[in-house]
Formats: structure tokens, C-alpha cells, sequence
């Protein structure tokens, strides 16, 4: 089945250590996104790719960065963990529909962020 | 801006009760709609979405129909189960916003034997 993969699905960094997340997807989806999302609360886009094309949202950390290799592959760069930052962070991508009706996104399963 | 308001959690039902989960949203655009469900520990899944005045979406029993007059997208289900425990999300993307989704707060609902 087509998916969206996230790895791994639990991490656990120290204080300041620096740490990748990782996300692939089999949906030949253009479109890639990366959530914050902390307890009780809503996701929070970080930032997304359309293409090669990385968009920062305004109240982005700069201590969060991004790298898409290629259309299956993008990852979440985290240079210097502290403590507000444990969540848990999610993938998910779309077809490009600019212009059109916004399409769906679909979600990975994510991956929860434990920083001692 | 665009903004989703969703009813507060958590909602506490027995099982086969009525679910209703009111939504409402503002937008500059013309929005699709989305309601996504997570359970424990997992990312989000899409339930069901509409993309159009009067559109009704629907799945595993739950439904959803767009409402413009009213600016809602209520989410409903005539008999939940104990397995329909989680935290739905109302969303709402725009043409404007090149599909960026805007949720609502999410609310908890936990249905007991």
C-alpha cells in the first residue's frame, strides 16, 4: 500500500545533542510537510516542500532545518534539542493541486521526541 | 485570517450513543473541509472531507455535509463504538493558502462499554 513512513517512531536525544528525523513516502506525492505537535494540542506546521522548493513558516525556530533529497525522502534536522522541544513530529504529504482545489493530505504515523 | 473552532473535549459517551462534534470555520478563500482522527499515539488519518457547498462526506459511519450558509461542518455518528476513542480534528485549506491545512484545538472523545 501506498504510504507515508516515519523513522523512527521513538527517539530519545539529550539536551543539545543534535538529531534527524526521517520520512519517505510511496505516494509520488510533490508536496511534503512537517508538523510540531505537542501534547493536547493541534498540529503546528514547521515547514513544507513543494519540489525542491522549501517553505519556512514565519514563527519557525531557526534551531529546526530541513533537507528533501529527493521526492520520497525528507528530513526534519533539529541542531540543538532543549526541552520545549520533545513532541511529537509528523510527515505528510499531498499532490501538487496548486490553483485547484486543495488536495488531502495524508499523514505518517509520526515520531515522539523524548529530550533528557 | 482563516480559523477552525471546534467544541471542547473531552466528550464522554456510552457505547451506540449519538456523536456530534460541532465545527465551525472562517475563510477568505473558498475551503475544503476535513475532519482527521488520531488515536493514542498515532499520527492523524483522514476521516472524511467535502470540498464543495452541500457536499457531504462520509466514512466508517461517520458523517460530515458542508454547510455554507451556516460556516460548518459538524461531524456526526448515530452509534459509537469503544474503538471510536480518539481526538478528531476539524481542518479547513485553501486555494488561497496553496493547500495549508488550519485545524480546530481537536477534541477527545471517549466512548466507554
Amino acid at each position: 500500500d501506498a504510504m507515508v513512513i516515519q523513522n523512527p517512531r521513538y527517539q530519545v536525544t539529550q539536551f543539545g545533542k543534535p538529531v534527524t528525523l526521517s520520512c519517505s513516502q510511496t505516494l509520488n506525492h510533490n508536496v511534503m510537510y512537517w508538523y510540531q505537535q505537542k501534547s493536547s494540542q493541534a498540529p503546528k506546521l514547521l515547514f513544507h516542500y513543494y519540489d525542491k522548493d522549501f517553505n519556512n513558516e514565519a514563527d519557525t525556530p531557526d534551531n529546526f532545518q530541513s533537507r528533501r533529497p529527493n521526492t520520497s525522502f525528507c528530513f526534519l534536522d533539529i541542531r540543538s534539542p532543549g526541552l520545549g522541544d520533545a513532541a511529537m513530529y509528523l510527515c505528510a504529504t499531498s499532490r501538487d493541486n496548486r490553483g485547484r482545489r486543495p488536495d488531502t493530505q495524508y499523514f505518517g504515523p509520526g515520531t515522539r521526541l523524548t529530550v533528557l | 485570517g482563516d480559523s477552525v473552532t471546534q467544541m471542547e473535549g473531552p466528550v464522554t459517551l456510552s457505547e451506540e450513543a449519538f456523536l456530534t462534534i460541532n465545527c465551525t470555520y472562517t475563510a477568505t478563500g473558498y475551503p475544503s473541509l476535513f475532519w482527521y482522527v488520531q488515536y493514542p499515539g498515532e499520527g492523524l488519518q483522514l476521516l472524511l472531507k467535502a470540498t464543495k457547498a452541500d457536499d457531504k462526506g462520509s466514512n466508517k459511519g461517520f458523517e460530515a455535509t458542508y454547510r455554507k450558509e451556516t460556516t460548518s461542518f459538524h461531524l456526526e455518528k448515530g452509534s459509537v463504538q469503544v474503538s471510536d476513542s480518539a481526538v478528531y480534528f476539524c481542518a479547513l485549506s485553501t486555494t488561497d493558502s496553496w493547500g495549508k491545512l488550519q485545524f480546530g484545538a481537536g477534541t477527545q472523545v471517549v466512548v466507554t462499554p
